[in-house]
């Protein structure tokens, strides 16, 4: 079974600073996917930022981008010149193939790490 | 209304009630998900939808039923529920249900709780 752990369940920022939340995931999978979701006070979840398991380059998003260490299995998520509207429960979450056919994709979440940026 | 749109936001019931969370979508998609977010605990997907086929079905207990009459439209109804079964609902959509290209994007949710 895939699994996703987010390791820090609070961290806090303050305005305009810098902050890495961290993610591990266990799989034995070579061709997969990672992505960071955001959900905001509101609830509605929107994707952050996506990466693909075989492009070595980190993915780019604005003031996000991410640092994969596939052979560490580690996707951390760095948010630059944080702002409040970042506040939000960040989720790490992870998908491959689990079987050939229809419904072949699902994601699996992390528990999430809530952030507060701090004016 | 745009994007994925989900009524009620908030709902309360008995364990003898029946009821039912609607979930739409205006994007065009062809698969929609069912998802339970429970406090302290990761996502979990309940099931999955393409072209109003179900295709994936995670071991969800038979008190929960969805129905998908069309692409636009998810329900997911509800019937002789446990307290453990409160939790935040949320709709998701994507374009196919396969590839990771398929972002999914997520309703607000219908906070349930099971009294």
């Amino acid at each position: 079974a895939q699994t996703v752990t987010q390791s820090q369940p609070e961290m806090s920022v303050q305005e305009a600073e810098t902050v890495t939340l961290s993610c591990t995931y266990d799989t034995s999978e070579s061709n997969y996917y990672l992505f960071w979701y955001k959900q905001p006070p509101s609830r509605q979840m929107i994707l952050v930022i996506r990466q693909e398991a075989y492009k070595q380059q980190n993915a780019t998003e604005n003031r996000f981008s991410v640092n994969f260490q596939k052979a560490a299995k580690s996707f951390s998520l760095k948010i630059s010149d944080s702002q409040l509207g970042d506040t939000a429960m960040y989720f790490c979450a992870f998908m491959i193939s689990i079987a050939s056919g229809a419904g072949s994709y699902q994601l699996t979440f992390g528990k999430g790490t809530k952030l507060s940026v701090i004016p | 209304e745009t994007g994925v749109t989900q009524t009620p936001r908030h709902l309360v019931m008995g364990m003898t009630n029946k009821k039912s969370l609607k979930c739409e979508q205006h994007l065009g998609h062809n698969a929609m998900y069912w998802y339970k977010q429970s406090a302290k605990k990761p996502l979990e997907l309940m099931f999955v939808y393409s072209l109003e086929e179900r295709v994936e079905n995670n071991s969800v207990p038979s008190r929960f039923s969805p129905e998908c009459p069309n692409s636009s439209h998810l329900f997911l109804h509800l019937h002789t529920l446990q307290p453990e079964d409160s939790a935040l609902y949320l709709c998701a959509s994507s374009q196919d249900w396969a590839g990771a290209d398929n972002e999914q994007f997520f309703g607000p949710g219908t906070r349930l709780t099971v009294l």
